[in-house]
Order: C-alpha cells, then structure tokens, then sequence
C-alpha cells in the first residue's frame, strides 16, 4: 500500500514563528502536493513538485515556500506564521502520468495547524 | 466561476437509501474522473476513478460520467452509517500533474 505520511498531526505555534510541514512517501512518486483545506473552501493546492528540486506554484502559495531535495521528502515552510494560516495541510504523491492507472493522488492524514 | 463545481450539502439520509452526489464542470479537457471519500480528521481517501465517460461499478457504489454534459455523479445503494463522510470529486486533464477538486459533499447516514 501507498503510505504518505506526515510527521506533525497537531501543532500550535505563534504568529511569526517559523514553521516546517514535513511529508514522505514510500512509493516512489514523481508528483508530491501541498494543500489546504478549509471549510466553505475545499481543497486548494498551495505548490506542487513533480521532480527533485523542481516546484511549481498552485493556486494559494503566498507566504508559503517548499523544498524537495530528496524525492521521498517533501517539505512545506511557512517563513512566519499568521493566523489566517490556521488549517489543515494535506500531503499528497502520484505517479508521473500513466494512462491506464490515471495518476491518482494518495493523500496523508493531514496536519492541524493552530496559528496563535 | 469555478472548474468543479460540487453539491454543497451537507446530505442527511436514513440507513438504505441511495444516495447521488454530483460535480459539473467546466473544462473539457477533463479526462480522468475521481472520487475520494474523506472521514472526520483524516486525509481523503480515493473511492474510485474512472476515465472519460462511462459507468463503472464497485459494491454499492457507481461513478457516472457524461462528458457531454460535463457531470459526473456517485451513486451509493444501500448506504450504511459507515458511509457518513465527506465526498470530494475531482478530475484532471491527461497532461496534467495535478488535479482540481471539487469542495467537498459532507454525507451523514442516519441508522
């Protein structure tokens, strides 16, 4: 089975401080994703990475960086916290594009980010 | 306007019935169909996915896709409070590395 997982299910940090979301998976995935959801908002793509050191932005990537440098390992940094990025923050992998399996994303368990 | 766009809900229905939850879309290109199933405080988890349009059945579930419309539908027969979650389609282009969800559905099967 595909395991992603992310290392912090609940922090609580303080406005301003600097924060790491850690995320692996086992797979060998080419594709690993950052979102976030929030109710009344779905989920929204923050970066995406489909390659060692290769990162793309998604549709909310402000005050968000990310780091890939190991193909397993994909690392969310918020450089200093605000309360509006209280959230969820869901980790996710695929595989490069295959036609018949049709890519599909294998998410983590989620971390509970509280910005106080 | 949105690319998905997904009953909002919440669903409330009693133990047996079938159920619809249902997505349009936008984008034609669109060729990969999915839908995930997410419990409380855990990460979504993929239900089923289908390509282009068609049925597909799994148990008590069939994905439905008519691209001509540019709906997609999941059908649960026989729905069990085990089912009780929130649902989120989601699709994606053949090329595309990444895919666009909907909102998400929040299902409650009542016993």
């Amino acid at each position: 089975d595909v395991k992603v997982t992310q290392s912090s299910r609940y922090l609580v940090k303080r406005t301003g401080e600097k924060v790491f979301l850690e995320c692996v998976q086992d797979m060998d995935h080419e594709n690993m994703f950052w979102y976030r959801q929030d109710p009344g908002l779905g989920l929204r793509l923050i970066y995406f990475s489909y390659d060692v050191k290769m990162k793309e932005k998604g549709d909310i990537p402000e005050g968000y960086s990310v780091s890939r440098e190991k193909k397993e390992r994909f690392s969310l940094i918020l450089e200093s916290a605000s309360t509006n990025q209280t959230s969820m923050y869901l980790c996710a992998s695929s595989q490069k594009w295959v036609p018949v399996a049709g890519n599909t994303i294998y998410f983590g368990e989620g971390s509970w980010l509280t910005v106080v | 306007q949105k690319e998905v766009e997904q009953d909002p809900g919440p669903l409330s229905v009693p133990e047996g019935a079938i159920v619809s939850l249902n997505c349009t879309y936008s984008n034609s290109a669109f060729q990969y169909f999915m839908w995930y199933r997410q419990y409380s405080r855990k990460g979504p988890e993929l239900l089923m996915y289908t390509y282009s349009s068609g049925n597909k059945e799994d148990g008590r579930f069939t994905a439905q896709v008519d691209k001509s419309s540019k709906y997609i539908s999941l059908f649960i027969r026989d729905s069990q409070p085990s089912d009780s979650a929130t649902y989120l389609c989601a699709m994606r282009s053949t090329n595309a590395g990444k895919s666009t969800f909907g909102d998400g559905t929040t299902l409650t099967v009542k016993p």
